[in-house]
């Protein structure tokens, strides 16, 4: 099973920042079965970014992924109001599909 | 445009059952794999489990084989999870999602809550 260990837990952080999100696998994974999803507070998660770079359906460019192997990141380049939420990183390349613990985005 | 609407949950006793239904439209349903994913309250996201697009291949986490059931009508474009010897810790809000392996999760339902308590 592939465990992806997320950091920090919390990134406190004011708007207009550029905010850096750390995803690390277990093992080394093929970069095109690795999301991050955007949960809001009472609402279900969102896709924003699938195959480790590529933006989903109506995600703004400000959201950005990289990575390769085990390390992955999520960048937001100047955080918007909205952005404030908790982001998660899955691997979805293979059963059981799995997910980091989170990072939450808070407001400084 | 994608839909997917949940129902059936709610408060059930320890040792109980429950059926969880979703109903999806916007998209060709039989051609998708489709996943159940829960949350805790204040905790992170759990794949519960899985099915292909026609039922050939079923995927169930540890935490939950042997007790929960996943299942779907591609006639009525629903999938279900039907839940047995329910225990607390099964407590959650439960996703109806669209994909699954090789495929990211790319629509989530607005989820239900299950309540596992005397």
């Amino acid at each position: 099973e592939i465990v992806l260990t997320q950091s920090p837990g919390t990134l406190c952080l004011s708007p207009g920042e550029r905010a850096t999100l750390s995803c690390r696998a277990s093992q080394s994974v093929s970069s095109s079965y690795l999301g991050w999803y955007q949960q809001k507070p009472g609402q279900a998660p969102r896709l924003l970014i699938y195959g480790a770079s590529s933006r989903a359906t109506g995600i703004p460019d400000r959201f950005s992924g990289s990575g390769s192997g085990t390390d992955f990141t999520l960048t937001i380049s100047r955080l918007e109001p909205e952005d404030f939420a908790v982001y998660y990183c899955q691997y979805y390349g293979s059963s059981p599909l799995t997910f980091g613990g989170g990072t939450k985005v808070e407001i400084k | 445009e994608v839909q997917l609407l949940e129902s059936g949950g709610g408060l059930v006793q320890p040792g109980g059952s429950l059926r969880l239904s979703c109903v999806a439209s916007g998209f060709t349903f039989s051609s998708h794999t489709m996943t159940w994913v829960r949350q805790a309250p204040g905790k992170g996201l759990e794949r519960v489990s899985g099915i292909t697009g026609s039922s050939g291949s079923t995927y169930y986490a540890d935490s939950v084989k042997g007790r929960f059931t996943i299942s779907r009508d591609n006639s009525k474009n629903t999938l279900s999870l039907q839940m047995g010897s329910l225990r607390a810790e099964d407590t959650a809000v439960y996703y109806c999602v669209k994909g699954g392996t090789g495929v990211p999760l790319e629509y989530w339902g607005q989820g239900t809550l299950v309540t596992v308590s005397s």
